[in-house]
């Protein structure tokens, strides 16, 4: 069964602690994504991945931290610098087809840091 | 960043009719997707579009790729109660490295 696999569903965590998010994918696609939604706004991407063992900065980057050691998986972490970290994480794979590209999406996890 | 302005903002609509909504932006993209995010979920790729002028469907859904490159619209025939989520426009960049950038999502609810 093909596609975008995150754990937990839900997470939750103490102020200060780190935790590190799972986002593994089994479609042989290259780059890789992970996005924050916080409620009533869009997507917001924090770090991505176009190959394996390189990875650069999105528009939120600061008190996250990633690493693609492998194709297929995309850990993100959340450290206790990041000042608002409650939120739904999404993680996305991208497929390029010619000049084209197809990116989806996987099922999200929800922090909830207290 | 990048922005994209997608409207409306949200929509309440009676099961049967028609919407429409639309992304617009001032920079030029040289791909849209349309997404439909569930309460709870992931985003669902509804719909690509490669090229200016581009119209594709999937079942009651219709997009187009704007002449202009510079927007797209989503149409939704004969909604029904399952149709209710977010729906997500975002926009491709060549010069933002092709990441995408996103609207801010169009709420719908269907009343039955």
């Amino acid at each position: 069964d093909g596609g975008i696999t995150q754990s937990p569903k839900y997470l939750f965590r103490k102020e200060g602690q780190n935790v590190t998010l799972s986002c593994e994918q089994n479609l042989n696609h290259d780059a890789m994504y992970w996005y924050r939604q916080d409620p009533g706004q869009g997507l917001r991407l924090i770090y991505y991945s176009q190959i394996v063992n390189d990875f650069q900065k999105g528009d939120i980057a600061e008190g996250y931290s990633v690493s693609r050691e492998k194709k297929e998986s995309f850990p993100l972490t959340v450290t206790s610098a990041q000042k608002n970290p409650t939120a739904f994480y999404l993680c996305a794979s991208r497929l390029r087809e010619g000049g084209s590209y197809k990116q989806y999406f996987g099922p999200g996890t929800r922090l909830t840091v207290t | 960043g990048q922005q994209l302005n997608q409207s409306p903002q949200s929509m309440f609509i009676q099961e049967g009719e028609d919407v429409s909504m639309n992304c617009t932006s001032s920079s030029i993209f040289n791909t849209w997707l349309w997404y439909k995010q569930d309460p709870g979920e992931g985003p669902v790729l509804l719909i690509a579009l490669y090229k200016a002028g581009e119209l594709t469907s999937n079942g009651r859904l219709t997009a187009q790729f704007g002449i202009t490159r510079k927007d797209s619209f989503l149409n939704i025939s004969a909604s029904i109660p399952s149709d209710v989520g977010i729906y997500f426009c975002a926009g491709q960049l060549r010069e933002y490295g092709n990441k995408l950038v996103f609207g801010a999502g169009t709420i719908l609810r269907v009343k039955s």
